[in-house]
């Protein structure tokens, strides 16, 4: 089992919609969890992160963590065509700010 | 302007030749990280480094070396024993306390070995 799992995706979702992008991670110890976006041949830059149960909000971004289930979603409200991207889904696992990434789900907004 | 400049954008090399990828950072931050990614697959940590003077090897550490002289500097070298080192390569760094701390990546070196 990998330690972080996304659906490759594609997603695609038309202009103004929601988008939801699912995470699951093996470890239960995991403390910390973080979305990046990735453009095509560019760098991962971080949109979101989250430590506690719960939602968390930013703009039209909404992190969504469950522990026990050991699962967490990061929701784009009204999805513009700019967002089309690889989302990639980071978990704190094991030793020292080790990040483990999961493979990424590449997000299609179509007009 | 705070960033982490990784150089070059682009490398070519010859199969069987060593090549160090640059990586510099003037955020004051203590870790720095090198991952590797290939196409369809996550980021995988070759080697990080919390403090000058010390590194850990990653998951994917074999066939490649690094050094951390300076706390701005985190340089990877490639060598020949890497046995498909083609690969989008990233650098990046964190502030060392905190469980909450996430990395800040650099621009990535894209490296083609013929």
């Amino acid at each position: 089992q990998k330690e972080v799992e996304q659906n490759s995706g594609p997603l695609s979702v038309p202009e103004g919609a929601i988008a939801s992008l699912n995470c699951t991670y093996s470890d239960r110890g995991s403390q910390s969890f973080f979305w990046y976006r990735q453009y095509s041949g560019k760098s991962p830059e971080l949109i979101m992160s989250i430590y506690s149960n719960g939602d968390k909000e930013d703009g039209r971004f909404t992190a969504q963590l469950n522990k026990a289930s050991q699962y967490v979603s990061l929701l784009i409200r009204d999805s513009q065509p700019s967002d089309s991207a690889t989302y990639l889904c980071a978990v704190k696992s094991g030793g020292y700010n080790k990040l483990i990434f999961g493979a990424g789900t590449r997000l299609a907004v179509h007009p | 302007d705070g960033g982490i400049t990784q150089s070059p954008k682009y490398l070519f090399r010859k199969e069987g030749q060593n090549v160090t990828l640059s990586c510099e950072q003037n955020l004051n931050h203590d870790a720095m990280y090198w991952y590797r990614q290939d196409p369809g697959q996550g980021l995988r940590l070759i080697y990080y480094s919390q403090i000058v003077n010390d590194f850990q090897k990653g998951d994917i550490a074999e066939g490649y070396s690094v050094s951390r002289e300076k706390k701005e500097s985190f340089p990877l070298t490639v060598t020949s024993a890497q046995k498909n080192p083609t690969a989008f390569y990233l650098c990046a760094s964190s502030m060392s306390q905190g469980v909450d701390s996430p990395l800040h990546f650099g621009n990535g070196t894209r490296l083609t070995v013929t």
